[in-house]
Protein backbone atom coordinates (compact mmCIF):
# COMPACT_ATOMS: atom_id res chain seq x y z
CA UNK A 1 0.00 0.00 0.00
CA UNK A 2 0.79 3.73 -0.22
CA UNK A 3 3.63 4.88 2.05
CA UNK A 4 3.69 8.39 4.27
CA UNK A 5 3.88 10.78 1.72
CA UNK A 6 5.42 14.34 2.40
CA UNK A 7 5.06 17.84 0.34
CA UNK A 8 7.00 19.84 -0.81
CA UNK A 9 10.16 17.97 -1.07
CA UNK A 10 12.10 20.54 -1.24
CA UNK A 11 11.00 23.73 -0.36
CA UNK A 12 13.91 27.08 -0.43
CA UNK A 13 12.50 30.33 1.24
CA UNK A 14 13.72 33.94 2.37
CA UNK A 15 14.29 34.69 5.70
CA UNK A 16 10.99 36.20 7.32
CA UNK A 17 8.45 34.18 5.24
CA UNK A 18 5.90 31.72 6.29
CA UNK A 19 6.14 27.90 5.39
CA UNK A 20 3.92 25.13 5.73
CA UNK A 21 4.85 21.44 5.22
CA UNK A 22 2.30 18.64 4.48
CA UNK A 23 2.02 14.84 5.34
CA UNK A 24 -0.05 12.83 4.56
CA UNK A 25 0.23 9.10 6.61
CA UNK A 26 -0.30 5.79 5.86
CA UNK A 27 -4.31 4.97 5.63
CA UNK A 28 -5.64 3.91 8.76
CA UNK A 29 -2.49 4.84 10.53
CA UNK A 30 -4.33 7.24 14.17
CA UNK A 31 -0.66 8.79 15.53
CA UNK A 32 1.29 10.91 13.30
CA UNK A 33 4.45 12.41 14.30
CA UNK A 34 7.26 15.37 13.28
CA UNK A 35 10.86 15.27 13.47
CA UNK A 36 13.27 17.50 12.46
CA UNK A 37 16.57 16.28 11.46
CA UNK A 38 19.47 18.98 11.06
CA UNK A 39 22.61 17.96 8.68
CA UNK A 40 24.67 15.83 10.46
CA UNK A 41 22.32 15.34 13.58
CA UNK A 42 20.05 13.15 15.23
CA UNK A 43 15.89 12.89 15.28
CA UNK A 44 14.39 15.85 17.04
CA UNK A 45 10.91 14.90 18.14
CA UNK A 46 8.46 18.08 17.06
CA UNK A 47 4.71 17.55 18.01
CA UNK A 48 2.53 14.53 18.23
CA UNK A 49 -1.05 13.28 17.07
CA UNK A 50 -3.01 10.65 18.21
CA UNK A 51 -6.28 10.16 17.43
CA UNK A 52 -8.93 12.88 18.87
CA UNK A 53 -6.19 13.42 21.85
CA UNK A 54 -4.68 16.81 22.29
CA UNK A 55 -1.55 17.06 20.78
CA UNK A 56 1.89 16.73 22.14
CA UNK A 57 3.64 19.73 21.67
CA UNK A 58 6.45 19.73 23.91
CA UNK A 59 8.95 19.22 21.29
CA UNK A 60 8.03 22.50 19.41
CA UNK A 61 10.97 25.18 19.09
CA UNK A 62 9.08 28.04 19.23
CA UNK A 63 5.86 29.67 19.59
CA UNK A 64 6.75 30.20 15.30
CA UNK A 65 6.24 26.68 15.07
CA UNK A 66 2.80 25.05 14.71
CA UNK A 67 0.82 22.04 13.64
CA UNK A 68 -2.41 21.05 12.66
CA UNK A 69 -3.93 17.86 11.79
CA UNK A 70 -7.75 17.87 9.85
CA UNK A 71 -10.30 15.26 9.75
CA UNK A 72 -7.39 12.83 11.63
CA UNK A 73 -5.55 12.25 8.77
CA UNK A 74 -3.46 14.99 6.99
CA UNK A 75 -1.25 17.34 9.10
CA UNK A 76 0.18 20.48 8.65
CA UNK A 77 3.46 22.49 9.77
CA UNK A 78 3.80 25.82 9.69
CA UNK A 79 6.63 27.48 10.11
CA UNK A 80 6.42 31.55 10.86
CA UNK A 81 9.11 34.49 10.56
CA UNK A 82 11.33 31.77 9.12
CA UNK A 83 14.95 31.57 10.29
CA UNK A 84 18.31 30.48 8.89
CA UNK A 85 18.47 28.43 11.68
CA UNK A 86 14.99 26.28 10.58
CA UNK A 87 17.03 25.24 7.74
CA UNK A 88 16.33 21.23 8.16
CA UNK A 89 15.18 18.21 6.90
CA UNK A 90 11.38 17.85 8.00
CA UNK A 91 10.08 14.17 8.69
CA UNK A 92 6.65 13.04 9.36
CA UNK A 93 6.03 9.46 10.45
CA UNK A 94 2.77 7.77 11.54
CA UNK A 95 1.88 4.65 13.33
CA UNK A 96 -1.37 2.56 13.56
CA UNK A 97 -0.61 2.18 17.49
CA UNK A 98 -2.96 -0.97 17.48
CA UNK A 99 -2.93 -3.60 20.15
CA UNK A 100 0.83 -3.50 20.84
CA UNK A 101 1.74 -1.80 17.21
CA UNK A 102 4.42 0.60 17.56
CA UNK A 103 6.01 1.06 14.74
CA UNK A 104 6.51 4.31 13.02
CA UNK A 105 6.74 4.69 9.45
CA UNK A 106 8.92 7.93 8.10
CA UNK A 107 8.40 10.16 4.93
CA UNK A 108 10.78 10.64 2.35
CA UNK A 109 11.01 14.55 4.52
CA UNK A 110 10.89 18.14 2.92
CA UNK A 111 14.58 19.92 2.91
CA UNK A 112 14.07 23.41 4.18
CA UNK A 113 16.46 25.63 3.41
CA UNK A 114 16.12 29.46 4.58
CA UNK A 115 18.22 31.87 2.71
CA UNK B 1 22.89 11.58 30.40
CA UNK B 2 21.46 10.99 26.91
CA UNK B 3 18.58 9.02 26.84
CA UNK B 4 19.44 6.86 23.98
CA UNK B 5 23.61 6.43 23.25
CA UNK B 6 24.86 4.80 20.87
CA UNK B 7 28.58 4.59 19.15
CA UNK B 8 28.44 7.12 16.28
CA UNK B 9 31.48 5.04 14.70
CA UNK B 10 32.08 4.93 11.46
CA UNK B 11 32.23 1.06 12.43
CA UNK B 12 33.83 -0.55 9.52
CA UNK B 13 33.18 -4.21 8.71
CA UNK B 14 34.84 -6.38 5.79
CA UNK B 15 32.26 -7.72 3.37
CA UNK B 16 30.70 -10.77 4.81
CA UNK B 17 31.30 -10.55 7.50
CA UNK B 18 29.09 -9.68 10.96
CA UNK B 19 28.38 -6.11 11.90
CA UNK B 20 27.39 -5.63 15.62
CA UNK B 21 26.22 -2.49 17.11
CA UNK B 22 25.28 -1.38 20.35
CA UNK B 23 22.26 0.79 21.86
CA UNK B 24 21.72 1.59 25.74
CA UNK B 25 18.94 3.42 27.32
CA UNK B 26 18.26 5.34 30.37
CA UNK B 27 14.16 4.52 30.64
CA UNK B 28 14.05 1.41 32.63
CA UNK B 29 10.31 1.43 31.50
CA UNK B 30 10.40 1.56 27.88
CA UNK B 31 8.64 -1.31 26.32
CA UNK B 32 9.49 -1.34 22.57
CA UNK B 33 13.19 -0.40 20.45
CA UNK B 34 13.44 -0.33 17.00
CA UNK B 35 16.16 -0.21 14.39
CA UNK B 36 16.05 1.90 11.62
CA UNK B 37 18.92 2.24 8.99
CA UNK B 38 19.22 5.94 6.92
CA UNK B 39 20.89 5.81 4.21
CA UNK B 40 22.99 9.72 3.25
CA UNK B 41 20.17 11.99 2.14
CA UNK B 42 17.36 9.70 2.61
CA UNK B 43 14.25 9.38 5.13
CA UNK B 44 15.24 6.34 8.01
CA UNK B 45 13.50 2.98 7.36
CA UNK B 46 12.31 0.71 9.87
CA UNK B 47 14.25 -2.47 9.64
CA UNK B 48 13.91 -4.05 12.91
CA UNK B 49 11.54 -4.33 15.83
CA UNK B 50 11.37 -6.03 19.47
CA UNK B 51 9.56 -5.71 22.31
CA UNK B 52 10.41 -8.63 24.12
CA UNK B 53 13.56 -10.34 25.60
CA UNK B 54 16.03 -12.15 23.74
CA UNK B 55 16.77 -12.63 19.89
CA UNK B 56 14.65 -11.55 17.39
CA UNK B 57 15.59 -12.45 13.90
CA UNK B 58 14.51 -11.37 10.35
CA UNK B 59 16.69 -12.27 7.56
CA UNK B 60 20.07 -11.09 8.34
CA UNK B 61 19.16 -9.02 11.00
CA UNK B 62 18.95 -10.24 14.40
CA UNK B 63 17.77 -7.95 16.99
CA UNK B 64 18.63 -8.44 20.49
CA UNK B 65 17.15 -7.08 23.91
CA UNK B 66 18.00 -7.40 27.45
CA UNK B 67 15.95 -5.38 29.50
CA UNK B 68 17.85 -5.60 32.58
CA UNK B 69 20.66 -4.51 31.48
CA UNK B 70 19.03 -1.67 29.59
CA UNK B 71 20.22 -2.48 26.03
CA UNK B 72 19.32 -3.23 22.71
CA UNK B 73 21.47 -4.61 19.56
CA UNK B 74 21.76 -5.31 16.29
CA UNK B 75 23.74 -8.02 14.69
CA UNK B 76 24.31 -7.99 10.56
CA UNK B 77 24.98 -10.87 9.33
CA UNK B 78 27.12 -11.29 5.83
CA UNK B 79 27.25 -7.66 5.78
CA UNK B 80 26.96 -6.11 2.15
CA UNK B 81 28.37 -3.03 0.78
CA UNK B 82 24.70 -1.70 0.31
CA UNK B 83 24.67 -2.27 4.49
CA UNK B 84 26.85 0.69 4.26
CA UNK B 85 24.17 3.27 6.04
CA UNK B 86 23.17 5.11 9.31
CA UNK B 87 21.81 2.54 12.06
CA UNK B 88 19.42 4.41 14.49
CA UNK B 89 17.61 3.24 17.50
CA UNK B 90 14.71 4.35 18.62
CA UNK B 91 12.96 3.29 22.23
CA UNK B 92 9.61 4.32 23.26
CA UNK B 93 9.57 7.31 26.12
CA UNK B 94 7.20 6.18 28.98
CA UNK B 95 7.53 9.38 30.86
CA UNK B 96 5.37 11.37 28.27
CA UNK B 97 3.14 10.64 25.18
CA UNK B 98 2.42 7.18 24.57
CA UNK B 99 4.07 5.44 21.26
CA UNK B 100 6.45 8.25 21.53
CA UNK B 101 10.33 7.18 20.45
CA UNK B 102 13.40 8.97 21.59
CA UNK B 103 16.57 7.94 18.95
CA UNK B 104 19.80 7.61 19.12
CA UNK B 105 22.40 9.76 17.34
CA UNK B 106 22.83 6.52 15.03
CA UNK B 107 26.09 4.72 14.25
CA UNK B 108 27.64 4.95 11.05
CA UNK B 109 28.51 1.57 9.35
CA UNK B 110 30.91 1.10 6.22
CA UNK B 111 30.60 -2.14 4.60
CA UNK B 112 34.31 -2.58 2.93
CA UNK B 113 34.65 -5.14 -0.08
Amino acid sequence: GAGVSQSPSNKVTEKGKDVELRCDPISGHTALYWYRQSLGQGLEFLIYFQGNSAPDKSGLPSDRFSAERTGGSVSTLTIQRTQQEDSAVYLCASSSLTGSSYEQYFGPGTRLTVT
Amino acid sequence: QKEVEQNSGPLSVPEGAIASLNCTYSDRGSQSFFWYRQYSGKSPELIMFIYSNGDKEDGRFTAQLNKASQYVSLLIRDSQPSDSATYLCAVTATTDSWGKLQFGAGTQVVVTP
